[in-house]
């Protein structure tokens, strides 16, 4: 079975500072990996995804993701943090070798940038 | 950039009451998701459809959810006899089919079902 742990609920951070928030899966295959962001009352935005090569990935509004196969990890990060990255935080998997579309989230983290 | 839309966006119903939603993709998108998220969770998984075809539906869909997209188009997704525990904002997404399902999908605003 598929699943996703996203042990922060909420990560604050300073304005201008690195952040991480941090995502590790569990699949029987190949992982797909994405991040979401939620703002208040709205759907989720997609931000960036793993699929295959470079570990590295880079997203929307400076986003980018370390897909870290061993540790089974695929943590958010972006160098320096904004007042308006301010929000919820979703990490979603999909398991490439189960022969489903279905998609499992993470319970979210909560992301508070102070000024 | 006409994105996935949900009518209505608040439900306000009383407990046993049928309620419908309704959710229109993106026009070109042939895949198509419910979700149900809850105060504090990340969205739970219902069911998804590939065109007209309901291809999974979890188990947390009693018999008294059914979803439907008759045409391949927009879906509807009613739920009877409605329960306190259906109180919850439910999530339509949309996402193409193509390079084997690595699509991401589009999220639309979604529903939000209080029950009385």
């Amino acid at each position: 079975a598929q699943s996703v742990a996203q042990p922060e609920d909420q990560v604050n951070v300073a304005e201008g500072n690195p952040l991480t928030v941090k995502c590790t899966y569990s699949v029987s295959g190949n992982p797909y990996l994405f991040w979401y962001v939620q703002y208040p009352n709205r759907g989720l935005q997609f931000l960036l995804k793993y699929i295959t090569g470079d570990n590295l990935v880079k997203g929307s509004y400076g986003f980018e993701a370390e897909f870290n196969k061993s540790q089974t990890s695929f943590h958010l990060k972006k160098p320096s943090a904004l007042v308006s990255d301010s929000a919820l935080y979703f990490c979603a998997v999909r398991d490439a070798s189960s022969g489903t579309y279905k998609y499992i989230f993470g319970t979210g983290t909560r992301l508070k940038v102070l000024a | 950039d006409t994105g996935v839309s949900q009518d209505p966006r608040h439900k306000i119903t009383k407990r046993g009451q049928n309620v419908t939603f309704r959710c229109d993709p993106i026009s070109e998108h042939n895949r198509l998701y419910w979700y149900r998220q809850t105060l504090g969770q990340g969205p739970e998984f219902l069911t998804y459809f590939q065109n007209e075809a309901q291809l999974e539906k979890s188990r947390l869909l009693s018999d008294r959810f059914s979803a439907e997209r008759p045409k391949g188009s927009f879906s509807t997704l009613e739920i009877q006899r409605t329960e306190q525990g259906d109180s919850a904002m439910y999530l339509c997404a949309s996402s193409p089919s193509g390079d084997l399902g690595n699509q991401p999908q589009h999220f639309g605003d979604g529903t939000r079902l209080s029950i009385l």
